[in-house]
């Protein structure tokens, strides 16, 4: 069975404060890897895929890279506006079904 | 452009009612999702249309009937639901063919009193 653990649950940044947040993955045969944006009241916002162990994929202060069993979204510089819950989720080579972590809440403070 | 766009936007209805929700997408996607989503929870799927064929039915109860009437548009019928199924609602598309990538809607806010 696919299985999505993101790590951590919530995170409280300051302004200008670099981190990351883990995405861990089992799949049976990886398709692509998603990162999502998701705002309170709404629908995910699309901003990664990754498809392959090494690959590097960048908007503004976001940078996403992917190894064979782990994924890391790198905020760099966080401002205020990019508070909210971050999803990661997987789509196994066989299937159309996205698995998807508990998501990471993101709370950056002036 | 990649939108989905789901109406309306949010839905008030009691346990005896019947509505529908309804999902488009002008992107030539040809299979489409319907989830819910409980605050502080990942979306949980409930259902895939792939070429306006139902695919996949997690196990949701009758009381959500699903309806592809052609390729760009999916509905949700709802009927005698249950304060528990209030929740956010979200319509999602892809093509399967290209980037995998599911494009999310904004989702409708229903309550259930």
């Amino acid at each position: 069975e696919d299985q999505v653990t993101q790590s951590p649950e919530a995170l409280r940044l300051q302004e200008g404060e670099s981190s990351s947040l883990n995405c861990s993955y089992t799949v049976s045969g990886l398709r692509g890897l998603f990162w999502y944006r998701q705002d309170p009241g709404k629908g995910p916002e699309f901003l990664f895929t990754l498809y392959s162990a090494g690959e590097e994929k960048e908007k503004e202060r976001l940078k996403a890279t992917l190894t064979k069993k782990e994924s890391f979204l790198h905020i760099t510089a966080p401002k205020p506006e990019d508070s909210a819950t971050y999803l990661c989720a997987v789509r196994p080579a066989a299937g159309n079904k996205l698995t998807f972590g508990g998501g990471t809440r993101v709370l950056v403070k002036p | 452009d990649t939108e989905v766009t789901q109406t309306p936007k949010h839905l008030v209805m009691g346990m005896t009612n019947k509505k529908s929700l309804k999902c488009e997408q002008h992107m030539g996607h040809r299979a489409m999702y319907w989830y819910k989503q409980k605050a502080k929870k990942p979306p949980e799927l409930m259902f895939v249309y792939s070429y306006e064929k139902l695919s996949i039915n997690e196990s949701v109860p009758s009381r959500f009937s699903p309806e592809c009437p052609n390729s760009s548009l999916l509905n949700l019928h709802l009927h005698a639901l249950q304060p528990e199924d209030s929740a956010l609602y979200l319509c999602a598309s892809t093509d399967r063919g290209l980037s995998d990538t599911q494009y999310f809607g904004p989702g409708t806010r229903l309550t259930v009193l």
